[in-house]
């Protein structure tokens, strides 16, 4: 089984669409996150919840939206999808905040291309 | 501005050869950690060392925490193809906010 997994896996849309990633742990994980990683393979966090609150906001712009039905789940709604948008978005969980030294696992990534 | 600075940014080695891929930061990080991400996955997490002059082997690699806890180094010895990938350090602060180094791209070739 899956640990962390993320649908689609491969997304190509056009620029001004709306699009979301979906991401599911079976971990029993309190904490998920949203990475983005962009060409030059820099990695940088966007959003975290912990047991369906946010508690990590970074600079994203609000066309950017989190959701998190419950503690298993955390989808990323995109709106009016942007050239720049294109990138591959980690799902991620940990049993608790990564700053307390706990184990953080990815999901295999979605790859979005905005054209 | 990138708080964590990875060196170098590509390395390309024979098999057998050692190599060394460094992490540094003028910030000082609650833990530190360093994953490895294989094309088309995610990142696997390696090792996470908390405390300062903390050195942690794990098979042939060896990671090293800076006596500060601002830097770190990883030392692969005798490096085989099946260590080829991208290899990323990660600070972490008491909020659980993961920052990322840029990460050091290893390519071993038999």
């Amino acid at each position: 089984d899956t640990a962390v997994s993320q649908t689609p896996k491969y997304l190509v849309t056009q620029m001004g669409n709306d699009k979301s990633i979906k991401c599911e742990q079976n971990l029993g994980h309190d904490t998920m996150y949203w990475y983005k990683q962009d060409s030059k393979k820099f990695l940088k966090i966007m959003f975290s919840y912990n047991n369906k609150e946010l508690i990590i906001n970074e600079t994203v712009p609000n066309r950017f939206s989190p959701k998190s039905p419950d503690k298993a789940h955390l989808n990323l709604h995109i709106n009016s999808l942007e050239l720049g948008d294109s990138a591959v978005y980690f799902c991620a969980s940990s049993q608790d905040r990564a700053g307390l030294g706990n184990t953080i696992y990815f999901g295999e990534g979605s790859w979005l291309t905005v054209v | 501005t990138q708080l964590l600075e990875q060196s170098p940014q590509f390395l390309s080695i024979q098999e057998g050869e050692n190599l060394t891929v460094y992490c540094n930061s003028s910030s000082v990080f609650s833990s530190l950690q360093w994953y490895r991400q294989e094309p088309g996955e995610g990142p696997v997490l390696l090792v996470t060392v908390v405390t300062g002059g903390e050195v942690k082997k794990l098979k042939r690699l060896t990671f090293q925490f800076g006596d500060a806890r601002k830097d770190s180094s990883l030392h692969i010895t005798a490096a085989q193809p099946g260590d080829t990938g991208l290899y990323l350090c990660a600070g972490a602060d008491s909020w659980g906010k993961l920052q990322f180094g840029a990460g050091t791209q290893v390519v071993v070739t038999p």
